[in-house]
């Protein structure tokens, strides 16, 4: 079945420094992951995505990372920046599920100046 | 411009008076869906609708139903909302199914008292 994790981890990290965000999905056949920033009392906000045909793609100071065989997914923002700090949430659809967007486990990222 | 629009952004209810929260879309979106938010989780799908058919989630309770009278705008119905019932909700729109990016409103923070 599809897991969804409730616990929220916390990363701090320091101004300029680059993060690593990570997340387990459990859904073997889910096709398409996007990662969201959500800032207090704010909707989701998409970040970057990447579909099961890719392991890696690269945004504006941020990269994602897809590794099918253990279903992990991490996000790399470079040079961390104050206004990054938020929580993080990786999501998967698959066409095989009626294309439901399920959230996975959300991350706090804090950046200490 | 918005392009998902809850309202309204806060709402306080009373313990078992019906509730209606709003959601409309300027993206033309076939697909709608809502999520419940709550304080230090990931958003919980409760339902979406692909045009106008509905998809329950088979734990979303019976207390929280949905309308779509068109394409643009979306209802969440708490028939009886209890003090669990507190969150944030979330509407989304996508596109379509499957492999591609959902756009979220900024929520509706729901006070139960």
């Amino acid at each position: 079945g599809e897991s969804v994790g409730l616990h929220l981890p916390t990363l701090s990290v320091q101004e300029g420094d680059n993060s690593i965000i990570n997340c387990a999905y459990s859904n073997s056949a889910s096709d398409y992951f996007i990662w969201y920033k959500q800032e207090s009392g704010k909707g989701p906000q998409f970040i970057i995505d990447i579909r099961s045909n890719m392991d890696k793609r690269q945004g504006q100071r941020v990269t994602v990372l897809l590794n099918k065989t253990v279903k992990h997914l991490s996000l790399q923002i470079a040079a961390t920046q104050p206004g990054d700090s938020a929580v993080y949430f990786c999501a998967e659809n698959s066409n095989n599920q009626g294309g439901k967007l399920i959230f996975g486990q959300g991350t706090e990222l804090s950046v200490k100046p | 411009d918005a392009m998902v629009i809850q309202n309204p952004r806060y709402q306080v209810t009373q313990f078992g008076k019906p509730v209606t929260l709003s959601c409309s879309q300027t993206l033309n979106h076939n697909v709608m869906y809502w999520y419940q938010q709550k304080s230090s989780q990931a958003p919980k799908l409760l339902f979406h609708y692909y045009d106008k058919d509905f998809n329950n989630e088979a734990d979303t309770p019976d207390n929280f139903q949905s309308r779509r009278p068109n394409t643009s705008f979306c209802f969440l119905d708490i028939r009886s909302p209890g003090l669990g019932d507190a969150a944030m909700y979330l509407c989304a729109t996508s596109r379509d199914n499957g492999n591609t990016e959902a756009f979220f409103g900024q929520g509706t923070r729901l006070t139960v008292v």
